[in-house]
């Protein structure tokens, strides 16, 4: 069974650019969440998608967006790029809907570097 | 959120067992504790959960006090793929599916 996808694994953009990440879960998987991890501030939640709606939300400026498809896959997008958005962004899967203890399955991040 | 409480690192030697505590005195009645590892240049993993009961799984035992408290993670034998940073995190089945990650402990496995 193939594990969560993301692309691109590494990319490097400029300030005031904007960039789209994708996560594709496992299949079956309907809830996708989206974190961001940096030295300082750790591993942060962004949101969380379930059937193409936003079901929960971070502690993030409006620059963060994200979407989810009809096939469960997921992008988010960040606008404005500031130095600060550098960081791996990781994508989670999870099989459970109504039953909310269940395990997240990681991919293994986009890396963005601002320049 | 409720919080946790873990040591910064820990050493242990290969092929003994490990003892990674947790300390989440404000926990609530609806919080899951969970633990997630996160090896080098990989996204986290889950480990085990569990409420009240203690629990085991293939990769661990989870054993929780009898008043919630505090938990520990056992690693029956230690690896060298072992090493890697450890998260217990409070879970609230009612809040979503979001993980709130603290500083986690970082595990080395000395050979």
């Amino acid at each position: 069974k193939a594990g969560v996808t993301q692309t691109p694994r590494y990319l490097i953009k400029t300030r005031g650019q904007q960039v789209t990440l994708s996560c594709s879960p496992i299949s079956g998987h309907r809830s996708v969440s989206w974190y961001q991890q940096t030295p300082g501030q750790g591993l942060q939640f962004l949101f969380e998608y379930f059937s193409e709606t936003q079901r929960n939300k971070g502690n993030f400026p409006g620059r963060f967006s994200g979407r989810q498809f009809s096939n469960s896959r997921s992008e988010m997008n960040v606008s404005t790029l500031e130095l600060g958005d550098s960081a791996l962004y990781l994508c989670a899967s999870s099989p459970r809907t109504v039953l909310n203890t269940g395990e997240l399955f990681f991919g293994e991040g986009s890396r963005l570097t601002v320049l | 959120d409720a919080k946790t409480t873990q040591p910064n690192s820990m050493e242990s030697n290969e092929e003994e067992p490990v003892h990674l505590p947790c300390n989440h005195s404000t926990i609530s009645g609806t919080d899951y504790i969970h633990w997630y590892r996160q090896l080098p240049s990989q996204g986290p993993e889950y480990v085990i959960h569990g409420l009240t009961s203690n629990v085991n799984n293939r990769m661990a035992s989870l054993a929780i006090a009898e008043d919630r408290k505090s938990s520990t993670l056992i690693l029956h034998r230690a690896t060298l793929r072992d090493a890697a940073v450890y998260y217990c995190i409070l879970r609230d089945v009612g809040r979503g599916r979001q993980l709130t990650f603290g500083s986690g402990t970082q595990l080395t496995v000395l050979p």
